[in-house]
């Protein structure tokens, strides 16, 4: 595709549930990034990968949060037992490759609910 | 720590206005700086990005300006359109953790028909 694309759009989960958003780079983008924007804490980093390693992993919330990447390209960002803070839209971008002078690029988001 | 400031939070002018939203950031130790619209609902757009070693970029109607020694960035919307009505976000690239945004927490504009 033309595009960063993110599935599922919306998510509504009861608390306690465990819920999985994917995230498709542009074709070719070795670096891939997953931010939350939330009312709160406004828009915050979380994890990024180059190729399918995770060299920082520090703006991940808890230890509920994990996400993986394979074969170079889609990623899930997974969240266990999830609780009502976790509440927020979940962006993911791509860049050709994580240097700092490459263009980051961003999908529409999962919207994700917990009740 | 690297903080992104964007103010106003909100602003409404009347169709046809020129207007300034302003982004500072406290360490003036960047890659470069990124100027984003919001529509609701939906993701981020990117507008323009200012390397480090510029001083402004421009699109359109737009222009960013960028200082980056006294930490600021003006986003300039000439003769505004009711389609420009959006939030605005900046964010930096930060020397130390260059793999990451660092965003402020937005403008959000309306222009009035």
């Amino acid at each position: 595709g033309a595009g960063v694309s993110q599935s599922p759009s919306n998510k509504v989960t009861e608390k306690g549930k465990d819920v999985e958003l994917r995230c498709d780079p542009i074709s070719g983008h070795t670096a891939l990034y997953w931010y939350r924007q939330s009312l709160g804490q406004g828009l915050e980093f979380l994890i990024y990968f180059q190729g399918n390693s995770a060299p920082d992993k520090s703006g991940l919330p808890s230890d509920r949060f994990s996400a993986e990447r394979t074969g170079g390209s889609v990623s899930t960002l997974t969240i266990q037992r999830t609780q009502q803070e976790d509440s927020a839209v979940y962006l993911c971008a791509s860049s050709l490759t994580s240097g700092a002078y490459n263009e980051q690029f961003f999908g529409p988001g999962t919207r994700l609910t917990v009740l | 720590k690297q903080e992104v400031t964007q103010i106003p939070a909100a602003l409404s002018v009347p169709e046809g206005e020129n207007l300034v939203l302003n982004c500072s950031f406290t360490d003036s130790a960047i890659y470069n700086l990124q100027w984003f619209r919001q529509d609701p609902g939906k993701g981020l757009t990117s507008l323009l990005l200012i390397q480090s070693s510029q001083r402004e970029q421009t699109s359109g109607r737009l222009n960013a300006s960028l200082d980056k020694s006294s930490g600021r960035s003006t986003l300039y919307i000439a003769a505004s359109q009711p389609g420009d009505s959006a939030t605005y976000l900046c964010a930096v690239r930060p020397a130390d953790s260059s793999y990451k945004l660092i965003f402020g927490s937005g403008t959000r504009l309306l222009v009035r028909p």
